[in-house]
């Protein structure tokens, strides 16, 4: 029944690993983000993908690298873990891109965050 | 561009009092905005939303906010605090793009 699910919620990992996070959503959405929200709490986008294609890319490193096999699923693959790595990571999905859609508001639904640790 | 300001990174109220949490905004274009919750350990649910529609807003749980223009400001109030409302609350603006940006979210304890 979940909207928006990620895996895994807790990642612990050593510095130099490669790991993974697979994002899913059972909504119909056609757009994907990924967010990034720091040890001080503060969100900020990293990508968005819409139809699988990548829309937003905000000046994260080529070591995160979003991979969208269609438009339910939205990965986040990151090489070379770093320790400033370390945060929750949130996959989200929108109905379209954009502003609106017919009256819609294209609001956001965030899946529960994905904790990595970077040791 | 946009922003968002969130006054106050910690808001303490009794339970029963009023709750009043601050957002102002700035965009280059009219804007959409959004209040988002966030309980320990989970992900961000949508309280309410602004859509250039009423400036009252009424979202889930009791909240509300209003938009001024005039003020560039678009404030989350409760009328009377429950324990079950302490959390992370995150004031964001979409403009013409498909980027939402976040203010730096304002924690709100309540205190029996």
């Amino acid at each position: 029944d979940t909207a928006v699910s990620q895996t895994p919620k807790y990642l612990v990992t050593q510095m130099g690993n490669d790991k993974s996070i697979k994002c899913e959503q059972n909504l119909g959405h056609d757009t994907m983000y990924w967010y990034k929200q720091d040890s001080k709490k503060f969100l900020k986008i990293m990508f968005s993908y819409n139809n699988k294609e990548l829309i937003i890319n905000e000046t994260v490193p080529n070591r995160f690298s979003p991979k969208s096999p269609d438009k339910a699923h939205l990965n986040l693959h990151i090489n070379s873990l770093e320790l400033g790595d370390s945060a929750v990571y949130f996959c989200a999905s929108s109905q379209v891109y954009g502003r609106a859609s017919g009256g819609a508001t294209n609001e956001q639904f965030f899946g529960p965050g994905t904790r990595l640790t970077v040791l | 561009a946009q922003s968002v300001t969130q006054l106050g990174s910690h808001v303490s109220v009794s339970e029963g009092a009023l709750v009043l949490l601050r957002c102002n905004y700035s965009s280059s274009v009219p804007p959409y905005l959004f209040w988002y919750v966030q309980y320990p350990n989970q992900g961000l649910q949508l309280l309410l939303k602004y859509t250039s529609a009423a400036t009252l807003v009424k979202g889930i749980n009791g909240f509300e906010a209003e938009f001024k223009k005039s003020e560039t400001s678009f404030h989350l109030t409760k009328p009377s605090a429950h324990m079950s409302d302490a959390a992370e609350y995150f004031c964001a603006v979409k403009g013409n793009t498909d980027k939402l940006i976040f203010g730096t979210g304002t924690r709100l304890q309540v205190f029996p």
